[in-house]
């Protein structure tokens, strides 16, 4: 079956803008993740959904970044007023219940 | 808190040697453990994971590992290395099996020299 797939794949934007990155986790899975990985480095948990509910966002930087998961399905993360130490790539993940997380292919997102 | 620390950001192997990554972990309570590799340009995917079942775990593409609660240790093995193997490895903590959060080290990356 289809798995997790994110877009765009790729995200240039200029500093200061807003942007917007999705995620379609695989169809059934309750619980959906994301992650920030940046240059270097191994992926930073940034917010977890079980179902619509935000139920752990401890790892949202700032109050620029939010996401959303109105259905229970698809999720978007919105980050704005972008800066340069945004530049990374945007990993998502889901879960069925008790479930190993699968991962998408992420969204490189470049800030300039 | 929990965190993992990964010994040694570059591995280097020749084909056919024995591949070691080394993983180290912290945490407050008793771990579950993961093991991921992201092959270039691809999503993360799990190689092995421990549960408490048994402390020696196999995992897809001939890879083990073995916890060590007396070491905190969590170290990746593959007796002989294919030049296939050639990736990012990242080890992986959270509370829970599943749905919880996962907390990654920073990476080794793996090379096979032919």
């Amino acid at each position: 079956g289809a798995g997790v797939s994110q877009t765009p794949s790729n995200k240039v934007t200029e500093k200061g803008k807003y942007v917007e990155l999705r995620c379609d986790p695989i169809s059934g899975h309750t619980a959906l993740y994301w992650y920030r990985q940046s240059l270097g480095q191994g992926p930073e948990f940034l917010i977890y959904f079980q179902g619509t509910g935000a139920a752990d966002d401890s790892g949202l930087p700032n109050d620029r970044f939010f996401a959303v998961r109105p259905e229970g399905s698809v999720s978007t993360l919105k980050i704005q007023r972008t800066e340069r130490g945004d530049s990374a790539v945007y990993l998502c993940a889901s879960s069925s219940p008790g479930g190993k997380q699968y991962f998408g292919p992420g969204t490189r997102l470049t800030v300039t | 808190a929990q965190s993992v620390t990964q010994l040694g950001s570059h591995v280097s192997v020749s084909e056919g040697a024995l591949v070691l990554l080394r993983c180290n972990y912290s945490s407050s309570v008793p771990p579950y453990l993961f093991w991921y590799v992201q092959y270039p340009n691809q999503g993360l995917q799990l190689l092995l994971k421990y549960t408490s079942a048994a402390t020696l775990v196999k995992g897809i593409n001939g890879f083990e590992a073995e916890f060590k609660k007396s070491e905190t240790s969590f170290h990746l093995t593959k007796p002989s290395a294919h030049m296939s193997d050639a990736a990012e490895y990242f080890c992986a903590v959270s509370y829970g099996q599943g749905a919880q959060k996962l907390v990654f080290g920073q990476g080794t990356r793996l090379t096979i020299n032919p």
